[in-house]
């Protein structure tokens, strides 16, 4: 089974505040995506990465960046967070092209006062 | 994006009891995933499919690209199968888009 860690599981900031949430995998997929879940919209994309440097557009791109530094490690930065984006935030990876399976992440509960 | 659909939104059901989800998309899809998220809210992939059916244990999945829709059939309801299902649905060359979920409730 994949192994996608997030850190940290827990985070809390204040609007405007500067905000990174950080993943890793360890099993060289070379897919890496984020998602948010809230209550009523089930998961969605905020941005993925088919390999190091690249980084793709989700659905809900607005107000986040992201980073793919290597294979392993995908980041998701929110440079001035806002209250509407507290929400529950996956990582997931996939090895595309061998296996379409995602494997998430236990996810960070990030709340923005 | 492409609407994903999943009914019920919500479904109780005695233990023992079996039970089809499923999963709603508008246009022909690749493939579709199966979730199960449990009360840690941790998110466990169950399927993979790019057509027809599997089984494991006492769930199946099939995918119906051609009529656009997948099923989850759970049999034989244990407890720890309470959770919220999701579909997630894949367009070629896309990445997956997920359904709103069923909150699946087993009762003893």
């Amino acid at each position: 089974e994949a192994a996608v860690t997030q850190s940290p599981r827990n985070k809390v900031t204040v609007t405007g505040g500067n905000v990174t949430l950080s993943c890793r995998q360890t099993n060289s997929h070379n897919y890496m995506y984020w998602y948010r879940q809230d209550t009523g919209h089930g998961l969605r994309l905020i941005h993925y990465s088919y390999g190091a440097g690249n980084l793709q557009i989700g659905d809900v791109p607005d107000g986040y960046k992201a980073t793919r530094t290597t294979q392993e490690d995908f980041f998701l930065l929110l440079e001035l967070a806002s209250p509407s984006q507290t929400s529950l935030y996956f990582c997931a990876s996939s090895n595309r092209g061998q296996d379409e399976r995602l494997f998430f992440g236990h996810g960070t509960k990030l709340s923005v006062l | 994006g492409m609407p994903v659909e999943q009914n019920p939104p919500a479904l109780s059901l005695y233990e023992g009891a079996e039970s089809g989800l499923r999963c709603n998309f508008s246009t022909t899809m690749k493939g579709v995933q199966w979730f199960q998220q449990n009360h840690r809210g941790r998110l466990i992939t169950l399927f993979y499919l790019a057509q027809g059916t599997k089984e494991n244990g006492r769930l199946k999945s099939t995918f119906n690209s051609k009529e656009r829709y997948s099923t989850l059939h759970i049999k034989d309801a244990q407890l720890e199968d309470s959770g919220t299902y999701f579909c997630a649905v894949e367009n070629s060359g896309t990445y997956q888009r997920f359904g709103t979920g069923t909150k699946l409730q087993v009762v003893p």
